[in-house]
């Protein structure tokens, strides 16, 4: 099976701006987690869809939003760019929701804010 | 704040000589899953331990879990550069979301 692909792999932005992430989990798994990483705060957990549902959601402004579609790909927006949103997005897939089975990571979103 | 908390935050081992890392958590657990990153990559799934278990095998890894006492190890026998990166612990909930832990930076000196 293909692993979960995440689009673009790079990108830049300007302060103020907005940007949508793309994640393609793996087939057949229907839960979809996205974390941030930085060298200050490690990987914290925005939020996690399950069947286009909301599951989870991480303690971040509500500049951080998602959705996930039908097939189970998913995506996240942010708004109004901040400096302090560059970082390593990473989404995860697994077959079910929460904390109960093994997440598998995509090789990330690297966002970098001017 | 990060329920899983690794140590040491660095390590630095000779090749062939054996990495253990630890991992301490703050409430019940499901499961404890173990992860690799290599330089700022996605991270790579090592091997899932449920609370219900004790020690756990896969290749050159072992894994351990004391529930009495919140802990978790990582142990890489016989290490290789290839081995040189991020070690990071997850804990999962039944209906929550995995805590990562800060990670610790293993570095395998050839």
């Amino acid at each position: 099976k293909a692993g979960v692909t995440q689009t673009p792999r790079y990108l830049i932005k300007t302060r103020g701006q907005q940007v949508t992430l793309s994640c393609s989990p793996i087939s057949g798994h229907r839960s979809v987690s996205w974390y941030q990483q930085t060298p200050g705060q490690g990987l914290q957990f925005l939020f996690e869809y399950f069947s286009e549902t909301q599951r989870n959601k991480g303690n971040f402004p509500g500049r951080f939003s998602g959705r996930q579609f039908s097939n189970s790909r998913s995506e996240m927006n942010v708004s109004t760019l901040e400096l302090g949103d560059s970082a390593l997005y990473l989404c995860a897939s697994s077959p079910y929701p929460g904390g109960e089975e093994t997440q598998y990571f995509g090789p990330g979103t690297r966002l970098l804010v001017l | 704040s990060q329920q899983g908390e690794e140590d040491p935050q660095a390590l630095s081992i000779q090749e062939g000589e054996n990495a253990t890392m630890n991992c301490s958590y703050k409430t019940s657990i499901n499961n404890l899953q173990w992860y690799r990153q290599n330089s700022g990559r996605g991270l790579v799934h090592l091997i899932l331990i449920r609370s219900n278990e004790r020690e756990k095998h896969s290749g050159r890894l072992r894994v351990t879990l004391d529930t009495s006492k919140k802990s978790s190890s990582l142990l890489i026998t016989a290490s290789r550069a290839a081995d040189t990166a991020s070690y990071f612990c997850a804990t999962g909930g039944y209906g929550q979301n995995f805590v990562f832990g800060p990670g610790t930076r293993l570095s395998v000196l050839p």
